[in-house]
């Protein structure tokens, strides 16, 4: 089966401190993988994907598939940084579709 | 540029009434997904439609539906609704359709609560 696990629901670092905030998928194919943000009062948007290899607001998440992780990390966390992170996974083409997946969510708290 | 726009923003039905949500995605976006967001099980994948056609689909019953016009606003119905399906409706659109390689773009969601 398909399956996106974020193992913290809540994850408390300090300002400057690095940030490193853990997904691990079930998948046997090749996924896609990717990490939406939700800020307080404000809409989901997507952080980053992994196809894209990219750097937004710092973080970054690199596709393990050895591990089947795709943690998403920062090196020095910031006040603005604290919101919901969802890590999400597509692929798995079932009846001709494809599946989507997203973890539970981890909500990240950036203590000054 | 406009955002993606939902309404209505909250609603409130009884077990086994029919509810439509309306989705406006932002100009020149062709692709819309639908989202189910609750407490207990999260954010969930609905379907997405591109140029009017549903391509991609979870794994929900058959009560809920969905639609996309010819100016891409897209509309979900439940029917017959249940206690279970009071949650957060989330759409959002993309422009290549292929939308979960292409930068999704939220609405503020509609607030459904069954009583």
């Amino acid at each position: 089966a398909q399956r996106v696990t974020q193992p913290e629901k809540l994850l408390s670092v300090f300002k400057g401190a690095p940030v490193e905030l853990k997904c691990n998928y079930s998948y046997s194919g090749s996924p896609e993988l990717f990490w939406y943000v939700q800020y307080s009062r404000q809409r989901l948007q997507l952080l980053l994907r992994h196809i894209s290899r990219e750097s937004i607001k710092g973080f970054t998440a690199d596709l393990n598939k050895g591990e089947t992780s795709f943690h998403l990390k920062k090196p020095f966390a910031q006040e603005e940084d604290s919101a919901m992170y969802y890590c999400a996974l597509s692929g798995a083409y079932s009846g001709g579709y494809q599946k989507v997946t997203f973890g539970t969510g981890t909500k990240l708290q950036v203590i000054p | 540029k406009a955002g993606v726009t939902q309404t209505p923003r909250y609603l409130i039905k009884t077990r086994g009434q029919q509810v439509t949500l309306s989705c406006s995605p932002i100009s020149g976006h062709r692709s819309v997904s639908w989202y189910q967001q609750t407490p207990g099980q999260g954010l969930q994948f609905l379907f997405e439609y591109f140029s009017e056609t549903q391509r991609n689909k979870g794994n929900f019953p058959g009560r809920f539906s969905g639609r996309q016009f010819s100016n891409s606003r897209s509309e979900m119905n439940v029917s017959t609704l249940e206690l279970g399906d009071s949650a957060l409706y989330l759409c959002a659109s993309s422009r290549l359709g292929t939308s979960f390689t292409d930068t999704q773009y939220f609405g503020p969601g509609t607030r459904l609560t069954v009583l």
